[in-house]
């Protein structure tokens, strides 16, 4: 069965500085997401990409967050100068057509700000 | 956006038993409700969804059930098992917006041997 892959599983790094995490998602799929889990929280959600643009973002998702498709099989999500706060599993997720449809998550990325 | 309340917030059954996650939404646009399973360290995994044509889908030991009238859906788990233990989320898309979920806050299910 496809999945949706993320890299790296484990990201650390020290604050302020730039990360960048991948997904691939799964390959007939045309809508990507971008959501985090702060450790023993629910699931929320950052933005929705269709058509090489975004659909939708959160209040979550301000100007240190970027997301790009650089290529026909990776989006990737970029923050600019990584904050304490930002430490949580970022988790990727792709769908086939976008309204309710089932979404497919990544293993996700756990990253830790120092 | 969307209000999603998920109760309870822990459960723990005997194995066997059954066990029922309820989730109540706020907005009466929305059509798809999707259960996730996340085990320790874990993706979320969509393990049942139904869409608001039906009240009731089953697969297996799992089932869910929608009243639209009252916005509330539940996750029934018949004949527990000791590897159904997990956090269990409930998801709702708001109304007509292209596939973001609200999520509910989980219930770390534990069943006992």
């Amino acid at each position: 069965e496809p999945e949706v892959t993320q890299t790296p599983s484990h990201q650390v790094t020290q604050m302020g500085q730039e990360v960048i995490l991948r997904c691939v998602p799964i390959s007939n799929h045309l809508y990507f997401y971008w959501y985090r889990q702060i450790l023993g929280q629910k699931v929320e959600f950052l933005v929705s990409f269709y058509n090489n643009e975004i659909s939708e973002k959160s209040e979550i998702f301000d100007d240190q967050f970027s997301v790009e498709r650089p290529d026909g099989s990776n989006f990737t999500l970029k923050i600019r100068s990584t904050k304490l706060e930002d430490s949580a599993m970022y988790f990727c997720a792709s769908d086939a057509a976008g309204y309710n449809q089932p979404q497919h998550f990544g293993d996700g990325t756990r990253l830790s700000i120092l | 956006g969307e209000n999603v309340e998920q109760h309870p917030s822990t459960l723990s059954v005997q194995e066997g038993d059954s066990a029922v996650i309820k989730c109540t939404y706020s907005d009466s646009a929305s059509n798809y409700f999707p259960w996730y399973k996340q085990e320790l360290g874990k993706r979320p995994q969509l393990i049942i969804d139904i869409r608001s044509n039906v009240g009731e889908k089953k697969d297996q030991r799992i089932a869910v059930t929608l009243n639209k009238t009252a916005k509330h859906f539940s996750l029934h788990i018949t004949e527990t098992q000791p590897e159904d233990s997990a956090v269990y989320f409930c998801a709702v898309p708001r109304g007509s917006t292209l596939g973001r979920l609200y999520f509910g806050r989980g219930t770390q299910l534990t069943v006992w041997p």
